[in-house]
């Protein structure tokens, strides 16, 4: 059972482009995490989701950032017109269909850099 | 919402020492507390979890305790090995689900 899968794993945009990350959970998964990690700093929660839906997208900036998690494919992170503040790791988590309240398993991230 | 504070920022204590690292919690409602360990440039990993209706939880040379009545809860690393060097983060979720908000983080260094 292969973990969380991210890729890429490095990522560098200029400023203004867009930058698009995917998250595929362990099988059997079906509840997906975002969170983004700042340098020498906690992770903060961005979004939850379930297959085709979005649960929680409190940590979410209200403008252009996106996240979906389709019926079928990975879970993605769109980042629109990307500012250097939006540098950062970015990690995706998921845990099981029965008990998503139990560990969580995160991916190995992806390293945003804006340049 | 949750606010969670870890104490202290950095850790450094001689191989064999014992480690303690302490967090805070705001939300009453919170019920599920996880401990995790990142290493330099890697993902966090899970290294022990509690849940509220528990005071204590160890394994091997690692325990947690929490206190629900005064919202904090500690990592107890003992014997530590230069292999336990690393970044650790507490975190706490509300409900049936996993969204966590982490603490600030302890980098520990154990000197050998």
């Amino acid at each position: 059972n292969a973990g969380v899968m991210q890729n890429p794993r490095h990522l560098v945009r200029r400023r203004g482009q867009e930058a698009r990350l995917r998250c595929s959970p362990m099988k059997g998964h079906s509840h997906v995490y975002w969170y983004r990690q700042l340098p020498e700093e906690g992770l903060k929660f961005m979004v939850y989701l379930q297959k085709e839906n979005i649960i929680d997208e409190s940590g979410m900036p209200k403008e252009r950032f996106s996240a979906e998690f389709p019926k079928e494919g990975p879970s993605i992170l769109r980042i629109q017109q990307v500012v250097r503040g939006d540098s950062a790791a970015y990690f995706c988590a998921s845990s099981p269909d029965l008990t998503p309240n139990t560990e969580a398993f995160f991916g190995q991230g992806t390293r945003l850099t804006v340049v | 919402g949750e606010n969670v504070e870890q104490h202290p920022s950095t850790l450094s204590v001689q191989e064999g020492d014992s480690a303690v690292i302490k967090c805070t919690y705001s939300d009453s409602a919170s019920n599920y507390f996880p401990w995790y360990k990142q290493e330099l440039g890697k993902r966090p990993q899970l290294i022990i979890d509690i849940r509220s209706n528990v005071g204590e939880k160890k394994d091997q040379r690692i325990a947690v305790t929490l206190n629900k009545t005064a919202k904090h809860f500690s990592l107890h690393i003992t014997e530590t090995q230069p292999e336990d060097s690393a970044v650790y983060f507490c975190a706490a979720s509300i409900g049936n689900f996993n969204k966590f908000y982490f603490g600030s983080g302890t980098k520990l260094n154990v000197k050998p």
